[in-house]
């Protein structure tokens, strides 16, 4: 069975410029999240999918910041302008309908690393 | 807010030593805790997990337990290999389902034939 697949695996981008991220998550799977990594941190939340629904968007910088699902399958996230401190590794992750009371594991694909200069 | 706090690496060991990672969490009501690993070019890894207080969650030869006494889910293995190189992750989810995970900034393991 095929993982969570993203492109690209690195890019580099000067400070002002736009850039997008793919995700493509394990089939079936109906919850899609995006995550930040920053350096020496641990994953933090942007988003996440339900189906075609975000239903936790809290923690997205909506001004700059944006994502979508469209068909409930594939998501891209997108950056514009980027900045210096949007340097970071982005993740995808995928799992089958999120449970009340079970926890339903979240697969990772490779990430993204982002370099703004 | 919830957060996990986990050990500070790096950690640096020898193959066949014993190995702890610490890590102590906050959060609200009865969280479900993980450890996550990441190897070197690969994605985040779910290595174990344990739901409620007392259980013990094991995979691969390492083990952690719940402990909401001291609010700790601290990661061990007997006899570490090099090939257990990698960065470790604890986790928690506070509303029971995978809603969202919490992470700690990550311990980087390496083990030294």
């Amino acid at each position: 069975e095929a993982g969570v697949v993203q492109s690209p695996r690195y890019k580099i981008i000067e400070k002002k410029q736009p850039v997008a991220f793919w995700c493509n998550p394990i089939s079936g799977h109906n919850t899609l999240y995006w995550y930040r990594q920053n350096l020496g941190q641990g994953p933090e939340l942007l988003i996440r999918y339900e189906n075609e629904e975000a239903v936790d968007d809290s923690q997205l910088p909506k001004d700059r910041f944006s994502a979508e699902r469209l068909k409930g399958v594939d998501s891209t996230l997108k950056i514009q302008p980027a900045e210096l401190g949007d340097s970071a590794v982005y993740l995808c992750a995928s799992s089958t309908r999120a449970g009340v009371v079970s926890y339903n594991e979240q697969f990772f694909g490779p990430g993204t690393r982002l370099t703004v200069l | 807010g919830d957060s996990v706090t986990q050990m500070e690496g790096p950690v640096t060991l020898s193959e066949e030593a014993f190995l702890t990672i610490n890590c102590t969490y906050t959060a609200t009501g009865y969280p479900s805790l993980f450890w996550y690993v990441q190897y070197p070019g690969e994605g985040l890894q779910l290595l174990l997990k344990a739901t409620k207080a007392d259980d013990k969650g094991s995979n691969k030869g390492f083990e952690a337990t719940y402990r909401k006494e001291t609010t700790s889910f601290h990661l061990e293995k007997g006899s570490v290999q090099v090939s257990d190189s990698a960065v470790y992750f604890c986790a928690l989810s506070s509303q029971g389902g995978s809603e969202k995970l919490v992470f700690g900034k990550g311990t980087k393991l390496t083990v030294n034939p």
